[in-house]
């Protein structure tokens, strides 16, 4: 069975850093590329991020470019993303999801909540 | 960037009746699309991909169509674990937009 568990979500005040995880377990987690999606309380969902199985690939939406980097450690099944010069708008639940056939999202974590607030 | 218009923002539909959402992209994303449900404080899951392949364990009820630009979700025969959020997804190439999202709620 494919589990995504996230970790180190918490309140955080502007201009600050965050690391964000998320362990893999259930699948052979060096073969497939990640994502990081996100929602903002009460809005839709966010694509961030794409990692390729390899790390060879990385990309980016515009409103955390230059301000996230997605990263993994293929030996810990364990996919990161570095949140730095955090915004109140970057408040949301952050979801891992594995890369399925196509940019596809075919199994997602349960998310961690990021609160960006002074 | 691809965008994704998707219609209805909301909808109230009776256990057993067939809904639609629409999903419209502002390109051709040659049938690379997918949709999720997310039910309130859940994550979203997988249902469809490549328009009208339904992922591993969705009821057949459940069925996508379209090409080209114009995409939609049907849902027959509604269960109760069905009032949930539905989002279409561009799976072309990044930045991958989402559609705005159809509340779908019992009437």
């Amino acid at each position: 069975e494919v589990q995504l568990v996230e970790s180190g979500g918490g309140l955080v005040k502007p201009g600050s850093s965050l690391k964000l995880s998320c362990v893999a377990s259930g699948f052979t987690f060096s073969s497939y590329g990640m994502h990081w999606i996100r929602q903002a309380p009460k809005k839709g969902l966010e694509w961030i991020a794409l990692i390729y199985y390899d790390s060879s690939n990385k990309y980016y939406a515009d409103s955390v470019k230059g301000r996230f980097t997605i990263s993994r450690d293929n030996s810990k099944n364990t996919l990161y993303l570095e949140m730095n010069s955090l915004r109140s708008e970057d408040t949301a639940m952050y979801y891992c999801a594995k890369k399925g056939y196509n940019n596809y999202f075919d199994y997602w974590g349960q998310g961690v909540m990021v609160t960006v607030s002074s | 960037d691809i965008q994704m218009t998707q219609s209805p923002a909301s909808l109230s539909a009776s256990l057993g009746e067939t809904v639609t959402i629409e999903c419209l992209a502002s390109e051709d994303i040659y049938d690379i699309l997918a949709w999720y449900q997310q039910k309130p404080g859940k994550s979203p899951q997988l249902l469809i991909y490549d328009a009208s392949s339904l992922h591993t364990g969705v009821p057949s009820r459940f069925s996508g169509s379209g090409s080209g630009t114009q995409y939609s979700l049907k849902i027959n025969s509604l269960q109760p674990e069905d009032f949930a959020s539905y989002y279409c997804q561009n799976g072309l190439s990044a930045p991958l937009t989402f559609g705005s999202g159809t509340k779908l709620e019992i009437k």
